[in-house]
Formats: C-alpha cells, structure tokens, sequence
C-alpha cells in the first residue's frame, strides 16, 4: 500500500532563512504528489503538485518542489521564509486510477519562524 | 476559486447523540471525501463517494455513515457519538478528469464529544 513519511514533526526556522521539509514516499508506479499547508483553525490549501514532466514544480507563495525518483523524495522547498509562513505543511501522494483518485497523507511537520 | 463550505466551525455534542455534519461544494466535482485530523496522526479518510447515492469506506468507517443524495453536499452522519470521536473533521471535493485532480478542503468542524 502506498504510504508518504514526513520525518519531522516539527521544524524552527529564522525569518529570512531557507527551508526545506522532507517528504518520501512508497509508490510502485509513477505518483501524484501534492504539497498542502493548513494555517490555525482552517482547511487545508494545496501549494504545488507533481504529476510529470519537470522533477522541479514552483507552486504559490514561493515554495518549490523537487521530484527525485531515485530517493522515493518530494522536498519542499522556500528560499526566505516570512513570518506568515507558520503552518503545517502536509505532504500527499494519490492513489487510484485515472479519473479518480484518493490521497494518502503524511503527519504532517509544523513549522515554527522565529523573529 | 473552489468553495468546500462545512457548515460548523465548532460543534459540542453528548455522547450517544446522532451527529450530523453538512458539507456543500459549488463547483460541481464529482468526488467528495470525508477525513478526520487527529494530531500526530494526520488525516485519514473515513467515507468518500464519486457519484451521487454512491459512496465507498475509507480507512477509518467504523462509528460512521454518510448520505449523498445531491450532488453538491456530502454528509458525514455519527449514529450514536462517543468520546473517541473527538476531533476535526474536514470535508474534500475534487474533480473526476485526468488523474491527479488536487482536492479542495473546506475549513473544518471541531468536534467535541462530551
């Protein structure tokens, strides 16, 4: 069965700084990834998606993602983190066939910006 | 923009209540979904449905029942609510078209079971 792994729970990063969070997953054929974030108390709202094509996917907000088969990986990625990019970040990889699709979540990593 | 729209924000209930929880899409998507977040444990899917009267489990149905008689709304029903049941509860739709159609969330219903 498929299953995606987020190995951070949680993450602090300076203001202005870079970031990184980590994403792998287990997909026997070519998979659907997705990147969502959820502020406090909302729903989540998706930031990028990797179908093919290009294994470096530029999504909203500044974030990026690259695809790397060889590591079954799919980091997100931000050069300068601001201060409203407090949230948690869920990684998601889809599952079905064409037409239809279920997502399969990590636990998601919460990132913390420090002044 | 796509609008998933659940109609609570918070709700407190008693155990042994019948629970209902309203989830209203307005842009036509075939597929709605029904997850619950749990913290450490991310979102699992409980119920989903592709058509109207459809509806398929998910990882996690146990306690749980779900109606979808237009096409629009998706309703998540807890028969008889215990404390387990606790948590927030997040309504998807997306789109039947080429794979890989993102879902649409709506905003979430925290749920209390006392």
């Amino acid at each position: 069965a498929q299953s995606v792994t987020q190995p951070d729970i949680h993450i602090t990063v300076s203001e202005g700084a870079s970031l990184e969070l980590r994403c792998n997953y287990s997909y026997g054929a070519t998979p659907y990834l997705f990147w969502y974030v959820q502020s406090p108390g909302q729903g989540l709202q998706l930031l990028l998606k990797y179908f093919s094509g290009d294994t470096l996917v530029q999504g909203i907000k500044g974030f990026e993602a690259e695809f790397k088969r060889s590591q079954s990986s799919f980091n997100l990625r931000k050069p300068s983190v601001h201060w409203s990019d407090a949230a948690e970040y869920f990684c998601a990889v889809g599952q079905g066939s064409a037409g239809f699709q279920k997502l399969v979540f990590g636990t998601g990593t919460r990132l913390l910006v420090s002044p | 923009d796509v609008k998933v729209t659940q109609s609570s924000r918070y709700l407190v209930k008693r155990t042994g209540e019948k629970v209902f929880l309203e989830c209203v899409q307005d842009m036509d998507h075939e597929n709605m979904f029904w997850y619950r977040q749990d913290p450490g444990l991310g979102l699992r899917l409980i119920y989903f449905s592709y058509d109207v009267k459809m509806k398929e489990k998910g990882d996690i149905p146990e306690g749980y029942s779900v109606s979808r008689e237009k096409k629009e709304r998706f309703s998540l029903i807890l028969e008889s609510a215990s404390t387990n049941q606790t948590s927030m509860y997040l309504c998807a739709s997306s789109h039947q078209g080429h794979s890989g159609q993102p879902q649409h969330f709506g905003d979430g219903t925290r749920l209390s079971i006392l």
